[in-house]
């Protein structure tokens, strides 16, 4: 079945660094691709999302490219800043199976100022 | 516009009790879905709600889950009797209705209701 793997966490960085989560994908159709992030204390956001190979979603300084050769969709940010700090969940959805969203196990992502 | 709301944030019980969890989705929305989160695991998808009909119900764990929306509007997840293993994060999305030339209706989350069961 579809599923997504993210990279293992806790990620900790200092402020300003260069920030990459990997994820990958296998679906059996051609998926939509998102990052939803969980700020403490909050909900899930939709960060980005992208619906076709080649896309670029982007959003708050952060960007993922659809790589639909590597079925990958790794999030990125040049500078974070300690309020970037939460959860982030790679998901995809299979239009054909009534959109519905299947996540990774989510990345938490540790800021030091 | 509110948000989706969920109630109660935290709720810890004894395994063998009853626990029932709400979720108001934004108004109008048609779609509502249940989500839970175990700890350091996926979030999966529990069932999905067309207006107060059960469109996919597919990842209800077992028959101690019991699931309804009445009127089509605010909904309920029941648990009786809770498990130790149900203990996780649940989250309450909704949606517009349908999707538009394959884009989906983007979901709406919830802050989520924390069910510890000791």
């Amino acid at each position: 079945g579809d599923s997504v793997t993210q990279m293992e966490g806790p990620v900790t960085l200092s402020e300003e660094a260069f920030l990459t989560i990997n994820c990958t994908y296998t679906a059996t159709g051609y998926p939509s691709l998102f990052w939803y992030v969980q700020y403490p204390g909050e909900g899930l956001q939709l960060l980005l999302k992208a619906t076709k190979a080649d896309d670029k979603g982007s959003n708050k300084g952060f960007e993922a490219t659809y790589r639909k050769e590597t079925t990958s969709f790794h999030l990125e940010k040049g500078s974070v800043q300690v309020s970037d700090s939460a959860v982030y969940f790679c998901a995809l959805s299979d239009p054909g199976r009534d959109d519905k969203i299947i996540f990774g196990k989510g990345t938490r992502l540790h800021i030091l100022p | 516009e509110a948000g989706v709301t969920q109630f109660p944030s935290h709720s810890v019980i004894e395994k063998g009790q009853t626990v029932t969890l709400r979720c108001d989705p934004i108004s109008g929305h048609d779609n509502l879905y249940w989500y839970r989160r175990v700890m350091g695991k996926e979030i999966k998808f529990l069932l999905h709600f067309v207006k107060e009909s059960k469109q996919d119900e597919s990842g209800m764990p077992n028959n101690r889950f019991l699931a309804e929306r009445t009127g089509g509007t605010y909904s309920t997840l029941k648990v009786q009797p809770a498990e130790l293993e149900d203990s996780g994060v649940y989250f309450c999305a909704s949606s517009q209705g349908g999707t538009q030339g394959g884009l989906y209706s983007p979901l709406h989350f919830g802050n989520g209701t924390r069910l510890t069961v000791t």
